[in-house]
């Protein structure tokens, strides 16, 4: 079981470009999201998903798209990066209810 | 305004050496407690998930506390090693049943020396 598997682990932008940061998990887990983490700041949800073709927005969802076409893999779509995306990007996933969540390792992304 | 307030924000402890990181909350209404672990550079790891019927609950060498009533979380490590060296974040779950309503703390940094 390899868990919960992002890619790149790191990523550097110019501001107005775009990229994908790709999530896959391999448990068969339901729910899946995605979080950013910053200093001095609790992790926050940018996006979430229920289920395949089922998406939902979180706390900060500006700037970044999802999409959810198989139970496996979830994608996160940064439009037109801005320094302000510069962050630490972590992808989860659980089963439905009061699950724990599994996290990937995260994507350290810089915008400049 | 719904928060997890985690205190201290760091501590430094000999190896073999117990401590206690606490935790208080003001999330309404309430659903569960989680403790998380995250390694540097790595993701966050669970460690305990307790509802409200529950006042304690250990996962090996780490034991959380819930007092419902006061709003307050401990995460007590005993015997702690090198490896313990992380940070510890306190979460609180407003919405019964789903991921979506997470309140995250900040942490605590614990460093363990040898």
């Amino acid at each position: 079981n390899a868990g919960v598997t992002q890619t790149p682990k790191f990523q550097v932008l110019k501001t107005g470009q775009s990229m994908t940061l790709q999530c896959a998990q391999d448990m068969n887990h339901e729910y899946m999201s995605w979080y950013r983490q910053d200093p001095g700041m609790g992790l926050r949800l940018i996006h979430y998903s229920v289920g395949a073709g089922i998406t939902d927005q979180g706390e900060v969802p500006n700037g970044y798209n999802v999409s959810r076409s198989t139970t496996e893999d979830f994608p996160l779509r940064l439009l037109s990066a801005a320094p302000s995306q510069t962050s630490v990007y972590f992808c989860a996933s659980s089963y439905p209810g009061n699950s724990p969540l599994h996290f990937g390792n995260g994507t350290r992304l810089t915008v400049t | 305004k719904n928060q997890v307030e985690q205190s201290p924000q760091s501590l430094i402890i000999l190896e073999g050496k117990n401590c206690t990181l606490q935790c208080n909350y003001t999330v309404s209404p309430f659903s569960n407690l989680r403790w998380y672990k995250q390694d540097t550079g790595r993701g966050p790891v669970s460690l305990t998930i307790m509802t409200f019927s529950e006042n304690t609950k250990s996962n090996g060498r780490y034991t959380a506390t819930l007092d419902a009533d006061t709003k307050q979380s401990s995460l007590h490590i005993t015997a702690s090693q090198l490896s313990d060296s992380a940070s510890y974040i306190c979460v609180v779950s407003g919405e019964a049943g789903n991921n979506r309503k997470l309140i995250w703390g900040l942490g605590t940094s614990l460093a363990v020396n040898p």
